[in-house]
């Protein structure tokens, strides 16, 4: 079974902060994701990486950015926490990025004060 | 504006009633359609990845089909049981894009005992 596992499943941080946000996962995929999921609205890509140091920007990327230095660990980074980013953060892999599904971790729900 | 609708938005059943939700999408430059069931406190679970029409896909007691020509799809769960309560999510893949999941903001299903 693939294991995405996500850093933490809870995070509260305060405005300004940097925040890191930590995903593994252990099948040797090539494309990872990181989505955001808010109330009333479908999961949004923020960042989408097909191999290491390779990276698209997603429909939402303005005030993160991503590192991928190591193909199972796809990090994404708040520059400056701010409290329109407090949501619910989700990670997923997958073998082929058109024709496999994604697979996902547990989320991140963050929390910014 | 590219949207993907789910329909309803949530739903009550008695435990062993059958059910079935919709997930509309465009229907022009259509690639795939996925399904994904997430419960609470879990990751998202892919269900089925579709991407021909008239395709039909069955996973125990829940089945899907897909109509492109018309952009619906929809989701079957026959005898429903306490632990189908989840939200369901579909997305869609455009032909011209290699990567990019739009999802729709889900359908949440609670089934009564």
């Amino acid at each position: 079974d693939v294991k995405v596992t996500q850093s933490s499943r809870y995070l509260v941080k305060r405005t300004g902060e940097k925040v890191f946000l930590e995903c593994v996962q252990d099948m040797d995929h090539e494309n990872m994701f990181w989505y955001r999921q808010d109330p009333g609205l479908g999961l949004r890509l923020i960042y989408f990486s097909y191999d290491v140091k390779m990276k698209e920007k997603g429909d939402i990327p303005e005030g993160y950015s991503v590192s991928r230095e190591k193909k199972e660990r796809f990090s994404l980074i708040l520059e400056s926490a701010s409290t329109n980013q407090t949501s619910m953060y989700l990670c997923a892999s997958s073998l082929s990025a058109r024709s496999q599904p994604q697979h996902f971790g547990d989320g991140t729900r963050l929390s910014i004060l | 504006i590219l949207n993907v609708e789910q329909s309803p938005q949530s739903l009550h059943v008695q435990e062993g009633d059958s059910t079935n939700f919709t997930c509309s999408f465009p229907s022009s430059n259509f690639y795939a359609l996925h399904w994904y069931r997430w419960e609470t406190a879990k990751s998202p679970e892919a269900l089925f990845v579709m991407t021909l029409n008239g395709d039909e896909k069955k996973k125990g007691r829940i089945s899907a089909t897909l109509n492109t020509k018309e952009g619906y799809s929809y989701l079957y769960i026959k005898g429903s049981q306490p632990e189908d309560s989840a939200t369901y999510l579909c997305a869609f893949l455009l032909m011209d894009s290699s990567y990019k999941l739009i999802f729709g903001s889900g359908t949440r299903l609670l089934v009564r005992p």
